[in-house]
């Protein structure tokens, strides 16, 4: 079956950088699009990015550019979300997800979550 | 990008009733909204898809309807697991999606 299955929670100091892997299993990894979100404490979710896994193509949410990076290890089957220059409104949970059908997001299917806090 | 909002903030509702969420989106989106469950400490449960699709395994008390700007998630008899914060999503204008802010329903 279908399963995301994202790495351990992460406290980080401010200024410092995180990586939050999303490792898929039960499909063929690269015939599906993979965007990742956040959710504040308390607050809604927030869409970060998107990466096309057959042809690497890319698109960032305007208010995260030029701070995350989403990568794919196509051999590892393994999707990253790398974020720098972390700061405490950066303290969420992180989830990955993948389109639920070929090319069409459909509500997607989700991995479980990984709660970065950002602390001094 | 496309605004959600959604009503009201808090619904409180008793079990066995009927239970009616609203979301409306600031431009057209066609039918491409979903609807998400989630409770404390949980990733996001998807409801359903395509404004009216439910999505597998979700009961038949959860209906989803609307077109355009305004669409409606229904929960016909609340049972005592249903009390939970309910999101809607675009996805026909992206990036980004957007997420309406959410309405609580919770017990009365």
């Amino acid at each position: 079956q279908v399963q995301l299955v994202q790495s351990g929670a992460e406290v980080k100091k401010p200024g410092a950088s995180v990586k939050v892997s999303c490792k898929a299993s039960g499909y063929t990894f690269t015939t599906y699009a993979i965007h990742w979100f956040r959710q504040a404490p308390g607050q809604s979710l927030e869409w970060m990015g998107w990466i096309n896994v057959g042809n690497g193509d890319i698109k960032y949410s305007q208010k995260m550019q030029g701070r995350v990076t989403i990568t794919t290890d196509t051999s590892a089957t393994t999707a990253y979300m790398d974020l720098r220059s972390l700061i405490s409104e950066d303290t969420a949970i992180y989830y990955c997800a993948k389109d639920r059908d070929v090319g069409l997001w459909r509500g997607g299917f989700w991995g479980q979550g990984t709660l970065v806090t950002v602390s001094s | 990008e496309i605004v959600l909002t959604q009503s009201p903030a808090t619904l409180s509702v008793s079990p066995g009733e009927r239970a009616t969420l609203s979301c409306k989106a600031s431009q057209s989106v066609i039918t491409y909204v979903a609807w998400y469950q989630q409770k404390p400490g949980q990733a996001p449960r998807l409801l359903i898809h395509d404004a009216s699709t439910r999505a597998t395994g979700i009961p038949a008390r959860f209906s989803g309807s609307g077109s355009g700007t305004d669409f409606t998630l229904t929960i016909s008899s609340l049972q005592s697991e249903d009390f939970a914060v309910y999101y809607c999503q675009q996805s026909y204008e992206w990036p980004p999606f957007t997420f309406g802010p959410g309405t609580k329903v919770d017990i009365k």
